[in-house]
């Protein structure tokens, strides 16, 4: 299993765009890549999954290096209501798998 | 389309009970699984159910336990309980097993006295 480690916190401004970082040097080459938000007392929501290079949906673009070794989620102008934890997850498809998440990353958004 | 549901939202045991906690996943989605949230442990996945049969246990004793049924809706049972298990209960669905996509329901929040 693919052991994540993300920082524990960040700090921006609104109207920044935002890159949170996630190492998973042990990926394996049939795991996927996913990142979730929480919000205090609820459940963690879907922001984007990938595999390689760049994906980008509407909230949000996920970097996957060619090696695979790490990625780097993108929130673009981040508001106040982006103050969330923010988790990597590295989860294998089609295959007996148990989905850890890491410690997150608090993201403090600031006015 | 509805969301997962979990019921109850919130409730008060006592050490020595058992509580049993409920998840209806999104319609369609026949994978389910469970986790644990506090504080200092963070999300700790309990187990994943798909087609009524357990895929995946995490490291949790025996006390905890599931099951899911034919129409996908699952059931968590934590027995002889302990102070410990106090705990936001997260449940989360997903249309295939294993796929690392899942809709996370509000949780049902568990206070040990």
């Amino acid at each position: 299993l693919a052991k994540t480690t993300q920082p524990i916190s960040m700090d921006s401004y609104e109207g920044q765009e935002v890159n949170i970082t996630c190492s998973h040097n042990n990926i394996a080459t049939n795991d996927y890549i996913t990142w979730y938000q929480q919000f205090p007392s609820q459940g963690p929501r879907f922001i984007i999954q990938g595999y390689k290079t760049k994906v980008t949906n509407e909230v949000a673009s996920l970097f996957i290096p060619a090696d695979r070794k790490s990625s780097t989620l993108s929130l673009p102008r981040v508001s106040l209501s982006d103050t969330a934890v923010y988790y990597c997850l590295v989860a294998r498809r089609n295959n007996f798998n148990k989905f850890y998440f890491g410690s997150g990353t608090k993201l403090n958004v600031k006015p | 389309k509805a969301g997962v549901t979990q019921t109850p939202r919130y409730l008060i045991k006592t050490r020595g009970q058992q509580v049993t906690l409920s998840c209806s996943p999104i319609s369609g989605h026949r994978s389910v699984s469970w986790y644990q949230q506090t504080p200092g442990q963070g999300l700790q996945f309990l187990f994943e159910y798909f087609s009524e049969t357990q895929r995946n246990k995490g490291n949790f004793p025996g006390r905890f336990s599931g099951r899911q049924f034919s129409n996908s809706r699952s059931e968590m049972n934590v027995s002889t309980l302990e102070l410990g298990d106090s705990a936001l209960y997260l449940c989360a669905s997903s249309l295939e097993a294993n796929t690392g996509e899942l809709f996370f329901g509000e949780g049902s929040r568990l206070t040990v006295l």
